[in-house]
């Protein structure tokens, strides 16, 4: 299958700083790419799906000001958490698909703890 | 908005034991698609489902999806301790999006 990292894997910030998680396709172009939060023991909740080359779509109550994405090329995808604060603190996932294909296929996450 | 309701939440079973999750919608999916999920990764697909009435076998586990394309079932066979972990559904209603189902907790127990 396709392979998908995320760095870093895990980080800790001070409240009111802001912090980058990279997504990057390996083995080949994503030509979308999907932010996902999870809250301990729940389901996966889609933030926003961000194609290469144009703005991302939020999904409703996601603030686009707080979780700026950034899609520059077909093989990575940025999300910056802007002036972090502890309610913040998650499991984010993403996840990218290429052209025509149904399968997305997930990174392996990063812990954010917000102090 | 598209729900996907997934049962059930939570199961623990002996080792050897059978069993099955269900996915369910209201609405039609184009396609479908099963995870497994460990503690502190990220989702790892099992298996993709399009066709209605489709059964796909990986190895013990049994995927189904419904005639009218608006469920789906996972049947474990002789559950293991390795088999324990998150279950997410997740359907694709229109373009590529995914909705998940809220998940199923397994544990197998040896």
């Amino acid at each position: 299958g396709a392979v998908v990292s995320q760095h870093p894997s895990r980080v800790i910030c001070k409240s009111g700083t802001s912090v980058k998680i990279e997504c990057r396709s390996l083995d080949f172009q994503a030509t979308t790419m999907f932010w996902y939060r999870q809250f301990p023991k729940k389901s996966l909740m889609l933030m926003a799906t961000s194609n290469e080359g144009s703005k991302a779509t939020y999904e409703q109550g996601v603030e686009k000001d707080k979780f700026l994405i950034n899609h520059a090329s077909l093989t990575l995808s940025t999300l910056t958490v802007t002036s972090a604060h502890p309610e913040d603190s998650s499991f984010y996932i993403c996840s990218a698909n290429g052209q025509g294909a149904i399968e997305q296929y997930f990174g392996p996450g990063t812990r954010l703890t917000v102090t | 908005t598209q729900l996907l309701e997934q049962s059930p939440q939570f199961l623990s079973i002996q080792e050897g034991e059978n069993l099955t999750v269900y996915c369910n919608s209201s609405s039609v999916f184009s396609s479908l698609q099963w995870y497994r999920q460990e503690p502190g990764e990220g989702p790892v697909l099992l298996v993709t489902v399009v066709t209605g009435g489709e059964v796909k076998k990986l190895k013990r586990l049994t995927f189904q999806f419904g005639d009218a394309r608006k469920d789906s079932s996972l049947h474990i066979t002789a559950a293991q301790p390795g088999d324990t972990g998150l279950y997410l559904c997740a359907g694709v209603f229109a373009g590529n999006m995914l909705t998940f189902g809220g998940g199923t907790r397994l544990m197998v127990k040896p």
